[in-house]
C-alpha cells in the first residue's frame, strides 16, 4: 500500500524554466511534508519543508505548495538549473508520541532533467 | 554541521556471510535513529526504526532476526544483515533524527551479496 505517490516518474525542463513536482498522499494523519534531492549512490538531501497548518512554503528558488482537501503537494523550482539535475521525493510523516521520533513515508520519486 | 557517516560505502560478500553496517553522527547525538532499504529505481522502504537503549522496532515484513540492529551509544547505530543472499543485495541507507522533523541521511551502503 503506497501512502505517498509521485506519478510522474520523470520530469524534462529546460533550464531558466519552472519545474513543477507533484506528490499525493492517502493517509489523512499525516501532518508535516518534506521534498529530498538524491543523486544515485548518495543519500538523500533535505531541500525545503511544509506543516500541515500551512499551503506554501517558500525558500529561494523551491516552493511547496500544499492542498490538504485534495492531499496534494507540490515542489516548484524556478529558475530551473543544470545542477537541478536529481532524483526528488516527498516524504510525509505523521504525528507520534511525545518524545519519540516520527517515521517517514516517502514517495516513489521523480526523476528531473534540466536541459540546457 | 548535522553530519552522519555511514560505512561501509560499498561492501561485496560471499553468500551466507553476515555484513555490519555503521551509521554514525559525527556532530549530534540521536536518540533515534532509521534504517531504509532503496531497490533500483524504487523507493527508500523504512526497515526498522532504532532507539538508543532498547529493542529496534521493525516495519511489517522485514525479519527482524536477518537484519539485527544495534543501538547501543546516541551516535552510533548499527545493522548487520546475517546470512546474506543474493536478494539482500541493495541500497542501504541510514537516517539520524536531531529532533522534530530533522533528519540527516547517510550516504548509503551498496551491498552486493555474491
Amino acid at each position: 500500500d503506497q501512502q505517498v505517490k509521485q506519478n510522474s516518474p520523470s520530469l524534462s525542463v529546460q533550464e531558466g524554466r519552472i519545474s513543477i513536482l507533484n506528490c499525493d498522499y492517502t493517509n489523512s494523519m499525516f501532518d508535516y511534508f518534506l521534498w529530498y534531492k538524491k543523486y544515485p549512490a548518495e543519500g538523500p538531501t533535505f531541500l525545503i519543508s511544509i506543516s500541515s497548518i500551512k499551503d506554501k512554503n517558500e525558500d529561494g528558488r523551491f516552493t511547496v505548495f500544499l492542498n490538504k482537501s485534495a492531499k496534494h503537494l507540490s515542489l516548484h523550482i524556478v529558475p530551473s538549473q543544470p545542477g537541478d539535475s536529481a532524483v526528488y521525493f516527498c516524504a510525509a510523516s505523521a504525528r507520534s508520541g511525545a518524545g519519540t521520533a516520527s517515521k517517514l513515508t516517502f514517495g516513489t520519486g521523480t526523476r528531473l532533467q534540466v536541459t540546457l | 554541521g548535522a553530519v552522519v557517516s555511514q560505512h561501509p560505502s560499498w561492501v561485496i560478500c560471499k553468500s551466507g556471510t553476515s555484513v555490519k553496517i555503521e551509521c554514525r553522527s559525527l556532530d549530534f547525538q540521536a536518540t533515534t535513529m532509521f534504517w531504509y532499504r532503496q531497490f533500483p529505481k524504487q523507493s527508500l522502504m523504512l526497515m526498522a526504526t532504532s532507539n538508543e537503549g532498547s529493542k529496534a522496532t521493525y516495519e511489517q515484513g522485514v525479519e527482524k532476526d536477518k537484519f539485527l540492529i544495534n543501538h547501543a551509544s546516541l551516535t552510533l547505530s548499527t545493522l548487520t544483515v546475517t546470512s546474506a543472499h543474493p536478494e539482500d543485495s541493495s541500497f542501504y541507507i541510514c537516517s539520524a533524527n536531531r529532533g522534530g522533523y530533522g533528519y540527516t541521511f547517510g550516504s548509503g551502503t551498496r551491498l552486493t551479496v555474491v
